[in-house]
């Protein structure tokens, strides 16, 4: 089955490193990506990393990938304030690229 | 470019009333999905279109919920009759193979049920 689960709520200071974990289940899974959702506004795709990846690096954010453990995290460095928002964890699958979402995970900085 | 509008942005409803939502999706894009996000839970698909076409709907809770595409264009989700455990926010993302099938999501509806 399709399952993803990701803490509730993290709270960091300005300027240190979050680290936004996430664990999935269906080993099939193509891509896993991260979403961003700043208030009133959609969901922006933050970053995503194929599933034969173990690490991926975009400038203040890196993705790794457990495969084995099926456990995914988001850190971002030097949190900023701007980077208050909800960031959701899903795993894509099929042929038709369903999208399974966490819960999402408020992050919240305090400067 | 425009992205993903989705219309209205909030819709305040009673019980056993009727409710359709407006998605328009990216231009060129033939795929569009619509998702549901009920307070404090996931964003649950719901169900995707390939152009008019409805290639997944196994999301869809119950036939009270219709989603139509006609012309392969815009989508509207119809509510009838709306039940309270209806509220939450939905969700269209639309996406194309050419853009490595990366679905872009509008900003949401909220459906608030009364």
């Amino acid at each position: 089955g399709e399952d993803v689960e990701q803490s509730l709520f993290l709270s960091v200071r300005e300027g240190d490193s979050s680290v936004i974990n996430c664990t999935y289940t269906d080993s099939s899974s193509t891509y896993l990506y991260w979403y961003k959702q700043e208030p009133g506004a959609g969901l922006q795709l933050l970053t995503y990393i194929f599933s034969n990846m173990d690490m991926k690096q975009d400038q203040r954010l890196t993705v790794l990938l457990n495969k084995k453990d099926k456990h995914l995290s988001l850190r971002i460095a030097d949190t900023q304030t701007g980077d208050s928002a909800i960031y959701f964890c899903a795993e894509v699958s099929g042929g038709y690229q369903k999208v399974t979402f966490g819960i999402g995970t408020k992050l919240q900085v305090i400067p | 470019e425009a992205g993903v509008t989705q219309f209205p942005s909030h819709s305040v409803i009673e019980k056993g009333q009727t409710v359709t939502l407006r998605c328009d999706p990216i231009s060129g894009h033939d795929n569009l999905y619509w998702y549901r996000r009920v307070m404090g839970k996931e964003i649950k698909f719901l169900l995707h279109f390939v152009k008019e076409s409805k290639q997944d709907e196994s999301g869809m809770p119950n036939n009270r919920f219709l989603a139509e595409r006609t012309g392969g264009t815009y989508s509207t989700l119809k509510v009838q009759p709306a039940e309270l455990e209806d509220s939450g926010v939905y969700f269209c993302a639309s996406s194309s193979v050419a853009e490595h099938n990366e679905q872009f999501f509008g900003p949401g509806t909220r459906l608030t049920v009364l």
